[in-house]
């Protein structure tokens, strides 16, 4: 079965530490994606791959940085955790074209 | 830009009252809606979603129409069930397929 797997499924950060969310697919799907969901604000863009080696920067993506380093992982790193930064990310992928999103069961991020 | 608009914030309702969550959508072109629905601790899941004008979409109870007049697709559940409690989200992608928008979404609480 299709499928897209978050890890860790929640982390304690300390403010200014460094955090990296993995994210892997066995959907053989092109495009990755990196949200994040808060209360009030729903999903929200960070950062989305088309292609391995290549990320581009969603509608939130100051203080977050992505890599994929292969088409199946896609990272989403924060260089400097901050309190605001909070949150449940939520990974997904698709084949692109008219498809619809598969998500993974998130990963809460809790920084203090 | 593109946008989606749905009844935000928290609806409660009493088994087998009938659901109305409004989605209203702002897109260039012939966007594809869905709608996605996210139970406690695990991602949203596609609902269902509709192409084109007056096409039907409909899973598990649920249904909406897509009206591109009144550029509308809300969703409907003659009965609802406990179950049925979770948030859902509308959604569109945009003509070219390049990026989605998500409303805030809607938490949904059905009292037995």
């Amino acid at each position: 079965e299709a499928a897209v797997t978050q890890s860790p499924r929640s982390k304690v950060a300390v403010t200014g530490g460094k955090v990296t969310l993995s994210c892997h697919q066995t959907n053989n799907h092109d495009y990755m994606y990196w949200y994040r969901q808060d209360t009030g604000h729903g999903l929200r863009l960070i950062h989305y791959s088309y292609v391995a080696d290549s990320t581009e920067k969603g509608d939130i993506p100051d203080g977050y940085k992505a890599s994929r380093p292969s088409q199946e992982n896609f990272s989403l790193i924060l260089e400097l955790a901050s309190l605001s930064q909070t949150a449940v990310y939520f990974c997904a992928s698709r084949q692109g074209g008219d498809s619809d999103y598969t998500f993974g069961s998130g990963t809460r991020l809790l920084v203090i | 830009g593109d946008s989606v608009t749905q009844t935000e914030g928290q609806v409660a309702l009493s088994e087998e009252d009938f659901l109305t969550i409004h989605c209203n959508y702002s897109a260039s072109g012939y966007p594809t809606l869905f709608w996605y629905v996210q139970y406690p601790g695990e991602g949203p899941q596609l609902l269902f979603r509709a192409s084109r004008d007056k096409e039907k979409g409909s899973s598990r109870g649920f249904e909406a129409t897509y009206d591109k007049g009144t550029t509308s697709f809300h969703l409907r559940k003659a009965s609802v069930q406990e179950s049925d409690s979770a948030v859902y989200y509308c959604a569109l992608l945009n003509t070219g397929y390049q990026n989605f928008y998500f409303g805030k979404g809607t938490s949904l609480t059905v009292i037995p």
